[in-house]
C-alpha cells in the first residue's frame, strides 16, 4: 500500500540549531517527491520537487535531499519565520494524478 | 500572476443542509485537484480533473459529494445532506499538466454545526 510518513509530528528549535525533517514512503513507482509549507490558515506552498535517488534541491537555509525510501528536508541556522508545516507528498506512477501526502511536521522556531 | 482562489473562505452551515464550494485555478493550468484537510491528518484526495477527461472521482468519500469543472477552468464542489464529519478546510490545487508541482489555494473551511 502506498504511503508517506513524516517526522517528528512537531519539533522545537531554537534559532539557529539546524536540524532534520524526515519523509519516508512506500510507493510503486516514484514519479516525484514534493515538500510543502503550510502556514496557518493558508494552503500549502510549494517548497521543492525531487525525482530521483541522489538529488538534492536547496532554497534558501532548506535544503531537501531524496534517497530510494526517504527524503529530507535540512533546515539551517533556522530563523523564527521558518515555523510553519512541512508536508511531504509523493506521486506514484501510473496515471500521474495519485498524490500522497503526510501529515506534516510542525516546525517551532524560538528567537 | 493571480494564483489559485477560492471562495468562500469561510462555511458555516447546519447539518442536512447542501454547500457549494469554488474553486478558480491558475490561468492555462489543465488539471484541477479537491483535497479534504482533517485536524491532524494528512491531505486526502477527492477528485482529479485533467483536461476534457472524463473526473478520477476516487476519492469521494460517499454519493453526497460531487464536483464538476465547466469549460477546463473554475471548479465546483458541492457537499449535499451536509455531515458533521463533513467539517474539515477543502483545499484545491491545480497544475499545468497531471504530472507536475500543484499550486494550492488557501482553502476553505466548512464547519458543519
Amino acid at each position: 500500500e502506498d504511503q508517506v510518513t513524516q517526522s517528528p509530528e512537531a519539533l522545537r528549535l531554537q534559532e539557529g540549531e539546524s536540524s532534520s525533517l524526515n519523509c519516508s514512503y512506500t510507493v510503486s513507482g516514484l514519479r516525484g517527491l514534493f515538500w510543502y509549507r503550510q502556514d496557518p490558515g493558508k494552503g500549502p506552498e510549494f517548497l521543492f520537487t525531487l525525482y530521483s535517488a541522489g538529488e538534492e534541491k536547496e532554497k534558501e537555509r532548506l535544503k531537501a535531499t531524496l534517497t530510494k525510501k526517504e527524503s529530507f528536508l535540512h533546515i539551517t541556522a533556522p530563523k523564527p519565520e521558518d515555523s510553519a508545516t512541512y508536508l511531504c507528498a509523493v506521486q506514484a506512477g501510473g496515471t500521474g494524478n495519485q498524490f500522497y501526502f503526510g501529515t506534516g511536521t510542525s516546525l517551532t522556531v524560538i528567537p | 500572476g493571480a494564483g489559485v482562489s477560492q471562495s468562500p473562505s469561510n462555511k458555516v452551515t447546519e447539518k442536512g443542509k447542501d454547500v457549494e464550494l469554488r474553486c478558480d485555478p491558475i490561468s492555462g493550468h489543465t488539471a484541477l485537484y479537491w483535497y479534504r484537510q482533517s485536524l491532524g491528518q494528512g491531505l486526502e484526495f477527492l477528485i482529479y480533473f485533467q483536461g476534457n477527461s472524463a473526473p478520477d472521482k476516487s476519492g469521494l468519500p460517499s454519493d453526497r459529494f460531487s464536483a464538476e469543472r465547466t469549460g477546463g477552468s473554475v471548479s465546483t464542489l458541492t457537499i449535499q445532506r451536509t455531515q458533521q464529519e463533513d467539517s474539515a478546510v477543502y483545499l484545491c490545487a491545480s497544475s499545468s499538466v497531471a504530472a507536475d508541482t500543484q499550486y494550492f489555494g488557501p482553502g476553505t473551511r466548512l464547519t458543519v454545526l
